[in-house]
């Protein structure tokens, strides 16, 4: 079975710093990878996902993240934060082959941005 | 094009009730995959429809049930309500099942609070 791990549960960057968010999946193969954020109340926006080809995708709000197969890893991240990227930030894993039909997500990622 | 769009927002019942929950998926889209977020958590896969048919069950309880209806909207029904169902119900849309890169886009959420 898939699963994701997210060790960083809250994460405390000032306003114009870089940022970077861990994500590692266990999976038999190579799966299907996103990160999602979420704010307060809301539901999830996608913010970028890896399906095959280039590992270092890019996606919006100035995101990008990579793909690292020797490392597990789907690592996020930003080179100048804003205010507006305080949120819960998800990473998930997909199935191919399956339809995709399965998400398994971690248990997140709190930004919060100081000024 | 319109978003995938869920109702009621919030929801108040009380334990061993019944509750229906309503998503209508993004425009083009013909699978719709139901999630659960726990206070705190990550969501969690509860089940996906694909043409009126259930594509995929997580490890929930046979008292969650659902529909998909020709226009591709979906319900999810819960039956004998308990407090530990009090959380975010996350709809989500996709093109196709069966195999291919598709992206699943989440709604807004229903609210469920059980008391």
């Amino acid at each position: 079975a898939q699963s994701v791990t997210q060790p960083d549960i809250h994460i405390t960057v000032s306003e114009g710093a870089s940022l970077e968010l861990r994500c590692n999946y266990s999976y038999g193969a190579t799966p299907y990878l996103f990160w999602y954020v979420q704010s307060p109340g809301q539901g999830l926006q996608l913010l970028l996902k890896y399906f095959s080809g280039d590992t270092l995708v890019q996606g919006i709000k100035g995101f990008e993240a990579e793909f690292k197969r020797s490392q597990s890893s789907f690592n996020l991240r930003k080179p100048s934060v804003h205010w507006s990227d305080a949120a819960e930030y998800f990473c998930a894993v997909g199935r191919p082959n399956f339809g995709n039909e399965k998400l398994t997500f971690g248990t997140g990622t709190r930004l919060t941005i100081i000024p | 094009e319109t978003g995938v769009t869920q109702s009621p927002t919030h929801l108040i019942k009380t334990r061993g009730q019944q509750v229906t929950l309503r998503c209508s998926s993004q425009s083009g889209h013909n699978t719709v995959s139901w999630y659960q977020q726990a206070l705190g958590q990550g969501p969690q896969f509860i089940f996906q429809y694909y043409r009126e048919e259930e594509n995929g069950r997580g490890n929930f309880p046979p008292r969650f049930s659902g529909l998909q209806f020709p226009n591709y909207s979906s319900e999810l029904n819960v039956n004998a309500l308990e407090l530990d169902d009090s959380a975010l119900y996350l709809c989500a849309s996709s093109s196709s099942a069966g195999g291919g890169a598709d992206t699943q886009y989440f709604g807004p959420g229903t609210r469920l609070t059980v008391l």
